[in-house]
């Protein structure tokens, strides 16, 4: 119940298309879904993130969708470049950030 | 900016030691975490941390101890190293408001255990 399960684990996308990662939970008590960014030699940073009272967040090229009654939500990078080459790891989160749970992360691969 | 500074980027040790790694943030949080970080299983919480002199077991956390004897500093201890504790460790901190579940994390220490 305290799973999220990320896929694919890795994805190569063509320089302009669009990029694709998902993840499922099971406890519904999670209240904050966020997506972290990790850079090879860094450590992971916030990408976007959001509250299940919402559908979908926009910022710029990345967008999260989310599903409640299907418990899945999904990040979609578009017109995807070279600079996003990068590991993606979704989030669910619970009790102000204590309980985070991470999925098996993404490496996407952006070819020019 | 939040900066979260790890101590070392590579350490190599050796089975049986006590190996010390440490985490120092420079924003004020009350919470701050160490994950170990594994191929293919993403971010595993070793503990946490929410005041100082606090802390609770995240879900990894045999073979490991922490300290916090200060708000900014957060040590991982592991009293004694076994070659299954070869990993990348990450150091993460929070600001205490319940709203805001932002974690930032540092770069990592990429410790070997021979």
């Amino acid at each position: 119940q305290q799973q999220v399960k990320q896929s694919p684990q890795s994805l190569i996308v063509q320089k302009g298309g669009i990029s694709i990662i998902n993840c499922a939970y099971e406890n519904t008590a999670f209240d904050y879904f966020p997506w972290y960014q990790q850079f090879p030699g860094k450590g992971p940073a916030l990408l976007i993130a959001i509250r299940p009272d919402v559908s979908e967040k926009k910022e710029g090229r990345f967008t999260i969708s989310f599903n409640k009654s299907a418990k899945q939500f999904s990040l979609h990078i578009m017109d995807s470049q070279p600079g996003d080459s990068a590991t993606y790891f979704c989030a669910a989160s619970m009790g102000g950030g204590f309980k985070t749970i991470f999925g098996a992360g993404t490496r996407l691969f952006v070819k020019a | 900016d939040v900066k979260v500074t790890q101590s070392s980027r590579y350490l190599v040790k050796r089975t049986g030691e006590k190996v010390f790694l440490e985490c120092v943030q420079d924003m004020d949080h009350e919470n701050m975490f160490w994950y170990r970080q594994d191929p293919g299983l993403g971010l595993r919480l070793i503990y946490f941390s929410y005041d100082v002199k606090m802390k609770e077991k995240g879900d990894i956390p045999e073979g490991y101890s922490v300290s916090r004897e200060k708000k900014e500093r957060f040590s991982l201890i592991l009293e004694s190293a076994s070659t299954n504790q070869t990993s990348m460790y990450l150091c993460a901190s929070s600001p205490g408001q319940i709203a805001k579940n932002i974690q930032y994390f540092g770069a990592g220490t990429r410790l070997s255990v021979l």
